[in-house]
């Protein structure tokens, strides 16, 4: 299985500022078909995941321009902007490109400083 | 809009079984592979089976098979799990989750499920 790895585990941000997040895969996401099969999603507290960013970069619908996803290969980063309070949760990054074999980060939390 | 309400969760004694639902609306089911994935309290997320649009391609986690067995009926937008020889590791929140190319774009609010004497 594909290992995927998080850090940091927790991270604390005052509103308006900005966060990375990193999560490093333990083989390349780079599929035969030349896609990257990375995507970000978050859970809020007492929510369910919802989806961030696939394919590495693309917004999903609705999901504002303050997140962007980057990376390459094994390395990957979500960075957020201007940190709003309903930014705060759990981030997981998740891979697909071992198909039917999907597995996800350990998660890195996002409190307020 | 698209909502998945899972159902059917709740207390079960080691080596029972349990069967979830999750009703689909707001898309067109029969076109979309469907998957479960479960939380187990305070941990992150795993992947636990998947099925696509027309049931012929179905896999699981090597921690489920065997016990567990995912259908789907199109008819009735309606996507199950049969879980069976349930475990104390099984006791999670599990998710139903749609499947769009390689990433999970829906997902339901989840239903518990506790194994436990």
């Amino acid at each position: 299985d594909v290992v995927m790895t998080q850090t940091p585990v927790s991270l604390s941000v005052s509103l308006g500022g900005q966060v990375s997040i990193s999560c490093r895969s333990s083989q390349s996401l780079v599929h035969n078909n030349g896609n990257t099969y990375l995507s970000w999603y978050l859970q809020k507290p007492g929510q369910s995941p919802q989806l961030l960013i696939y394919k590495v970069s693309n917004r999903f619908s609705g999901i504002s321009d303050r997140f962007s996803g980057s990376g390459s290969g094994t390395d990957f980063t979500l960075k957020i902007s201007r940190v709003e309070p309903d930014d705060l949760g759990v981030y997981y990054c998740g891979q697909g490109t071992q198909y039917l074999m999907y597995t996800f980060g350990a998660g890195t939390k996002l409190e307020l400083k | 809009e698209v909502q998945l309400v899972e159902s059917g969760g709740g207390l079960v004694q080691p080596g029972r079984s349990l069967k979830l639902s999750c009703l689909a609306s707001g898309f067109t089911f029969s076109n979309y592979g469907m998957n479960w994935i479960r939380q187990a309290p305070g941990k992150g997320l795993e992947w636990v089976a998947s099925i696509s649009s027309s049931s012929s391609y179905i896999y699981y986690a090597d921690t489920v098979k065997g016990r567990f067995t995912i259908s789907r009926d199109n008819a009735k937008n309606t996507l199950y799990l049969q879980m069976t020889s349930l475990r104390s590791e099984d006791t999670a929140l599990y998710y139903c989750a749609r499947l769009n190319w390689r990433y999970f774009d829906y997902w339901g609010q989840g239903v518990m499920v506790t194994v436990s004497s």
